[in-house]
Protein backbone atom coordinates (compact mmCIF):
# COMPACT_ATOMS: atom_id res chain seq x y z
CA UNK A 1 0.00 0.00 0.00
CA UNK A 2 0.90 3.33 -0.89
CA UNK A 3 1.93 6.06 1.88
CA UNK A 4 2.67 9.64 1.69
CA UNK A 5 4.65 11.29 4.94
CA UNK A 6 4.60 14.73 5.48
CA UNK A 7 7.12 15.51 8.45
CA UNK A 8 6.48 19.07 9.07
CA UNK A 9 2.93 19.55 10.57
CA UNK A 10 3.50 23.16 11.10
CA UNK A 11 5.83 26.08 9.65
CA UNK A 12 5.90 30.25 9.91
CA UNK A 13 8.01 32.30 7.52
CA UNK A 14 8.05 35.80 6.72
CA UNK A 15 6.55 37.28 4.03
CA UNK A 16 8.62 37.34 0.78
CA UNK A 17 11.06 34.30 1.79
CA UNK A 18 11.23 31.36 0.52
CA UNK A 19 10.19 27.93 1.98
CA UNK A 20 9.93 24.26 1.04
CA UNK A 21 7.55 21.57 2.41
CA UNK A 22 8.67 18.23 2.82
CA UNK A 23 7.02 15.06 1.42
CA UNK A 24 8.37 11.38 1.06
CA UNK A 25 5.77 8.73 -0.30
CA UNK A 26 6.33 4.72 -0.66
CA UNK A 27 5.14 3.21 -3.33
CA UNK A 28 5.92 -0.09 -5.35
CA UNK A 29 4.38 1.47 -8.67
CA UNK A 30 6.82 3.11 -11.22
CA UNK A 31 4.02 5.31 -13.16
CA UNK A 32 2.21 7.50 -10.36
CA UNK A 33 1.17 10.88 -9.94
CA UNK A 34 1.94 13.46 -7.59
CA UNK A 35 0.55 16.30 -6.28
CA UNK A 36 0.18 19.33 -3.62
CA UNK A 37 -3.14 20.48 -2.92
CA UNK A 38 -3.54 23.70 -0.77
CA UNK A 39 -6.93 23.82 1.60
CA UNK A 40 -7.28 27.43 2.55
CA UNK A 41 -9.64 27.93 5.74
CA UNK A 42 -13.03 27.86 3.19
CA UNK A 43 -11.67 23.69 3.20
CA UNK A 44 -11.96 23.75 -0.53
CA UNK A 45 -9.46 22.19 -1.98
CA UNK A 46 -7.14 23.99 -4.49
CA UNK A 47 -4.56 22.22 -6.38
CA UNK A 48 -0.76 23.96 -6.37
CA UNK A 49 0.40 22.00 -8.73
CA UNK A 50 1.46 18.41 -10.32
CA UNK A 51 4.08 15.74 -11.19
CA UNK A 52 3.67 12.82 -13.61
CA UNK A 53 6.21 10.10 -11.97
CA UNK A 54 7.64 9.70 -15.76
CA UNK A 55 8.67 13.09 -16.11
CA UNK A 56 12.43 13.78 -14.87
CA UNK A 57 11.94 17.79 -15.10
CA UNK A 58 10.55 19.33 -12.24
CA UNK A 59 7.04 20.85 -12.28
CA UNK A 60 7.14 25.07 -11.52
CA UNK A 61 4.08 27.01 -11.30
CA UNK A 62 4.69 30.49 -11.26
CA UNK A 63 5.64 30.69 -6.93
CA UNK A 64 5.54 27.36 -6.56
CA UNK A 65 8.18 24.54 -7.67
CA UNK A 66 8.99 21.40 -6.60
CA UNK A 67 12.11 19.17 -6.18
CA UNK A 68 11.19 15.54 -7.30
CA UNK A 69 13.23 13.09 -6.52
CA UNK A 70 11.71 9.57 -8.33
CA UNK A 71 15.10 7.11 -6.71
CA UNK A 72 15.05 8.90 -2.79
CA UNK A 73 10.79 9.38 -3.57
CA UNK A 74 10.89 12.53 -2.25
CA UNK A 75 8.63 15.33 -3.45
CA UNK A 76 8.77 18.89 -1.96
CA UNK A 77 7.36 21.86 -2.25
CA UNK A 78 8.93 25.00 -3.00
CA UNK A 79 7.03 28.35 -2.22
CA UNK A 80 9.27 31.86 -3.61
CA UNK A 81 8.36 35.10 -2.34
CA UNK A 82 5.59 34.11 -0.09
CA UNK A 83 2.49 36.12 0.31
CA UNK A 84 -0.05 36.41 2.98
CA UNK A 85 -2.70 34.64 0.59
CA UNK A 86 -0.47 31.49 0.90
CA UNK A 87 -1.48 31.05 4.30
CA UNK A 88 -3.27 27.52 4.24
CA UNK A 89 -3.24 23.68 5.14
CA UNK A 90 -0.94 22.15 2.31
CA UNK A 91 -1.34 18.26 1.28
CA UNK A 92 1.36 16.28 -0.29
CA UNK A 93 -0.55 13.57 -2.17
CA UNK A 94 -0.27 10.36 -4.53
CA UNK A 95 -2.28 9.04 -7.05
CA UNK A 96 -2.21 5.80 -8.15
CA UNK A 97 -3.54 5.02 -12.14
CA UNK A 98 -7.10 4.11 -10.77
CA UNK A 99 -7.16 7.48 -9.57
CA UNK A 100 -7.54 6.50 -6.33
CA UNK A 101 -5.67 9.64 -4.22
CA UNK A 102 -4.07 9.34 -0.96
CA UNK A 103 -3.00 12.32 0.66
CA UNK A 104 -0.03 13.36 3.57
CA UNK A 105 -1.31 14.47 6.85
CA UNK A 106 -0.61 18.44 5.89
CA UNK A 107 1.78 21.26 7.05
CA UNK A 108 0.27 24.03 8.29
CA UNK A 109 1.79 27.00 6.99
CA UNK A 110 1.51 30.59 8.26
CA UNK A 111 3.08 33.66 6.40
CA UNK A 112 3.91 36.10 8.80
CA UNK A 113 3.48 40.04 7.95
CA UNK B 1 -16.10 27.75 -12.17
CA UNK B 2 -16.96 24.51 -10.51
CA UNK B 3 -16.76 21.56 -12.06
CA UNK B 4 -17.96 19.24 -9.08
CA UNK B 5 -20.77 20.65 -7.03
CA UNK B 6 -21.31 19.14 -3.70
CA UNK B 7 -24.46 19.59 -1.62
CA UNK B 8 -25.31 20.28 1.23
CA UNK B 9 -22.58 22.18 2.13
CA UNK B 10 -23.68 21.86 5.95
CA UNK B 11 -26.37 19.88 7.63
CA UNK B 12 -27.62 19.49 11.02
CA UNK B 13 -29.09 16.38 12.03
CA UNK B 14 -30.33 14.91 15.45
CA UNK B 15 -29.05 11.37 16.30
CA UNK B 16 -30.83 8.33 14.64
CA UNK B 17 -32.21 10.36 11.25
CA UNK B 18 -30.15 9.83 7.64
CA UNK B 19 -28.28 12.14 6.38
CA UNK B 20 -27.62 12.41 1.87
CA UNK B 21 -24.76 14.35 0.32
CA UNK B 22 -24.91 14.53 -3.26
CA UNK B 23 -22.07 14.88 -5.40
CA UNK B 24 -22.17 16.37 -8.94
CA UNK B 25 -20.00 16.53 -11.80
CA UNK B 26 -20.89 19.09 -13.79
CA UNK B 27 -20.03 19.08 -17.49
CA UNK B 28 -18.29 15.52 -17.61
CA UNK B 29 -18.97 12.32 -16.59
CA UNK B 30 -17.36 10.70 -14.19
CA UNK B 31 -17.53 6.91 -13.97
CA UNK B 32 -15.38 6.54 -10.46
CA UNK B 33 -16.33 9.26 -7.74
CA UNK B 34 -14.00 9.29 -4.19
CA UNK B 35 -15.76 10.14 -0.99
CA UNK B 36 -13.23 11.85 1.82
CA UNK B 37 -13.41 12.06 5.24
CA UNK B 38 -11.44 15.21 7.50
CA UNK B 39 -11.68 15.33 10.85
CA UNK B 40 -11.12 18.99 12.42
CA UNK B 41 -6.95 19.68 11.59
CA UNK B 42 -6.93 16.30 10.34
CA UNK B 43 -5.88 15.01 6.53
CA UNK B 44 -8.79 13.28 4.16
CA UNK B 45 -8.98 9.78 4.66
CA UNK B 46 -10.53 7.98 1.49
CA UNK B 47 -13.44 6.50 2.51
CA UNK B 48 -14.64 4.60 -0.61
CA UNK B 49 -15.00 4.62 -4.25
CA UNK B 50 -18.26 5.03 -6.11
CA UNK B 51 -18.77 3.44 -9.38
CA UNK B 52 -21.14 4.09 -11.71
CA UNK B 53 -22.94 0.68 -12.35
CA UNK B 54 -21.53 -0.99 -9.88
CA UNK B 55 -21.16 -1.37 -5.75
CA UNK B 56 -19.09 1.38 -4.14
CA UNK B 57 -15.35 -0.11 -2.93
CA UNK B 58 -15.03 0.56 0.77
CA UNK B 59 -11.67 1.07 2.11
CA UNK B 60 -10.57 -0.96 5.14
CA UNK B 61 -12.39 0.17 8.64
CA UNK B 62 -15.30 1.58 6.99
CA UNK B 63 -18.61 0.49 7.72
CA UNK B 64 -20.47 0.13 4.50
CA UNK B 65 -24.03 -0.68 5.91
CA UNK B 66 -23.60 2.94 7.84
CA UNK B 67 -22.04 4.84 4.76
CA UNK B 68 -24.33 3.94 1.70
CA UNK B 69 -22.82 4.97 -1.77
CA UNK B 70 -24.83 5.02 -5.16
CA UNK B 71 -23.93 5.83 -8.08
CA UNK B 72 -27.04 6.49 -9.88
CA UNK B 73 -25.63 8.06 -13.11
CA UNK B 74 -22.67 9.23 -14.79
CA UNK B 75 -23.05 12.09 -13.27
CA UNK B 76 -24.27 11.75 -10.03
CA UNK B 77 -22.78 9.88 -6.79
CA UNK B 78 -24.54 10.69 -3.38
CA UNK B 79 -23.48 9.47 0.25
CA UNK B 80 -25.95 8.60 2.86
CA UNK B 81 -24.99 8.40 6.52
CA UNK B 82 -27.62 6.36 8.11
CA UNK B 83 -29.08 6.54 11.76
CA UNK B 84 -25.96 9.36 12.39
CA UNK B 85 -24.77 9.76 15.48
CA UNK B 86 -22.44 12.06 16.82
CA UNK B 87 -19.41 10.46 16.05
CA UNK B 88 -20.34 10.95 12.38
CA UNK B 89 -20.04 14.63 12.43
CA UNK B 90 -17.43 15.41 10.34
CA UNK B 91 -16.61 17.06 6.98
CA UNK B 92 -17.15 14.90 4.06
CA UNK B 93 -15.59 15.97 0.42
CA UNK B 94 -16.19 13.99 -2.82
CA UNK B 95 -13.70 14.64 -6.01
CA UNK B 96 -13.75 13.13 -9.45
CA UNK B 97 -11.54 12.28 -12.06
CA UNK B 98 -11.22 14.00 -15.04
CA UNK B 99 -10.29 13.26 -18.38
CA UNK B 100 -8.03 10.42 -20.25
CA UNK B 101 -3.58 10.32 -20.45
CA UNK B 102 -3.33 13.60 -17.85
CA UNK B 103 -6.07 12.65 -15.60
CA UNK B 104 -7.19 15.66 -13.08
CA UNK B 105 -8.68 15.13 -10.12
CA UNK B 106 -11.84 17.77 -8.97
CA UNK B 107 -12.93 18.14 -5.71
CA UNK B 108 -16.86 19.16 -4.53
CA UNK B 109 -16.40 21.85 -1.95
CA UNK B 110 -17.40 19.47 1.10
CA UNK B 111 -20.23 18.63 3.17
CA UNK B 112 -19.92 19.81 7.39
CA UNK B 113 -22.09 17.75 8.78
CA UNK B 114 -23.17 17.68 12.54
CA UNK B 115 -25.29 15.30 14.04
CA UNK B 116 -26.85 16.19 17.53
Amino acid sequence: AQTVTQSQPEMSVQEAETVTLSCTYDTSENNYYLFWYKQPPSRQMILVIRQEAYKQQNATENRFSVNFQKAAKSFSLKISDSQLGDTAMYFCAFMSLDDKIIFGKGTRLHILP
Amino acid sequence: GAVVSQHPSRVICKSGTSVKIECRSLDFQATTMFWYRQFPKQSLMLMATSNEGSKATYEQGVEKDKFLINHASLTLSTLTVTSAHPEDSSFYICSAPRGQGVVKLFFGSGTQLSVL
